[in-house]
C-alpha cells in the first residue's frame, strides 16, 4: 500500500538552530498534511498543501510541496523548546481509506 | 469546544477480557477513524468510518471491531484483547472524506495494557 518515508527519525538541534524534516513517497500525492505531537500528547494538524510547488509558512515554520506532489518538507527556523515533540507527515492512503502516516521525526532540543 | 473525548485515558486489563473504548466528536464530523501508535512503526488506522453504519477496515484491523451506530461516537472494541494490543490508542475525526481531505483532530489517547 501507499507509504510514505520521513527522515530523519531522529534529530538533536541547539536552541536557536534550524530544523527541517523530510518527507517522500513513491507515488503522487494528492495532498499532504503535516502534524505535532508533543511528548504524552497527541498528533496536532498544522497544515495541508494540495498544489504542486506549494509554500506555506506559520511563524517560524515553512512548508513545501514538491513539484512533483512526491515529496514535502517542514523547515522550523530558530527552534526554541516549545518546538520539541515529533512531526508526522500524512498522505492520502493506498489500500485503506485516510491518511497514511509517516513515522516521524523526534525532534530533540538542547538548551 | 470542539473536541474529539476518548475514554478512558489508561486502560489494564486482562488476556480475553471484552472491552471498549469509547469516542464522541461534538463538530459533527463525518469521518471517523482508529490509530494505534507504537514505537517505531508510527500510527497505523485499525478501521474508519465515512458516515453513519458505514465502516471498513484500515491497515491493521485483526482483532478489533468498531460500529457507528450515531455520528458522533465510534467506539473500537476488542472482544477478546491479547498482549499484542498493548498499545497507544486514538481516534481521529474530520469533517468529510468523500468530499476531499480535510485536518484530523485526535482524541487525548488512550493507553491500553493487557497482561
Amino acid at each position: 500500500g501507499q507509504q510514505v518515508m520521513q527522515i530523519p527519525q531522529y534529530q538533536h538541534v541547539q536552541e536557536g538552530e534550524d530544523f527541517t524534516t523530510y518527507c517522500n513517497s513513491s507515488t503522487t500525492l494528492s495532498n499532504i498534511q503535516w502534524y505535532k505531537q508533543r511528548p504524552g500528547g497527541h498528533p496536532v494538524f498544522l497544515i495541508q498543501l494540495v498544489k504542486s510547488g506549494e509554500v506555506k509558512k506559520q511563524k517560524r515554520l515553512t512548508f513545501q510541496f514538491g513539484e512533483a506532489k512526491k515529496n514535502s518538507s517542514l523547515h522550523i527556523t530558530a527552534t526554541q523548546t516549545t518546538d520539541v515533540g515529533t512531526y508526522f507527515c500524512a498522505g492520502p492512503g493506498g489500500g485503506a481509506d485516510g491518511l497514511t502516516f509517516g513515522k516521524g521525526t523526534h525532534l530533540i532540543i538542547q538548551p | 469546544e470542539a473536541q474529539v473525548t476518548q475514554n478512558p485515558r489508561y486502560l489494564i486489563t486482562v488476556t480475553g477480557k471484552k472491552l471498549t473504548v469509547t469516542c464522541s466528536q461534538n463538530m459533527n464530523h463525518e469521518y471517523m477513524s482508529w490509530y494505534r501508535q507504537d514505537p517505531g512503526l508510527g500510527l497505523r488506522q485499525i478501521y474508519y468510518s465515512m458516515n453513519v453504519e458505514v465502516t471498513d477496515k484500515g491497515d491493521v484491523p485483526e482483532g478489533y471491531k468498531v460500529s457507528r451506530k450515531e455520528k458522533r461516537n465510534f467506539p473500537l472494541i476488542l472482544e477478546s484483547p491479547s498482549p499484542n494490543q498493548t498499545s497507544l490508542y486514538f481516534c481521529a475525526s474530520s469533517l468529510s472524506r468523500a468530499r476531499g481531505f480535510y485536518g484530523y483532530t485526535f482524541g487525548s489517547g488512550t493507553r491500553l495494557t493487557v497482561v
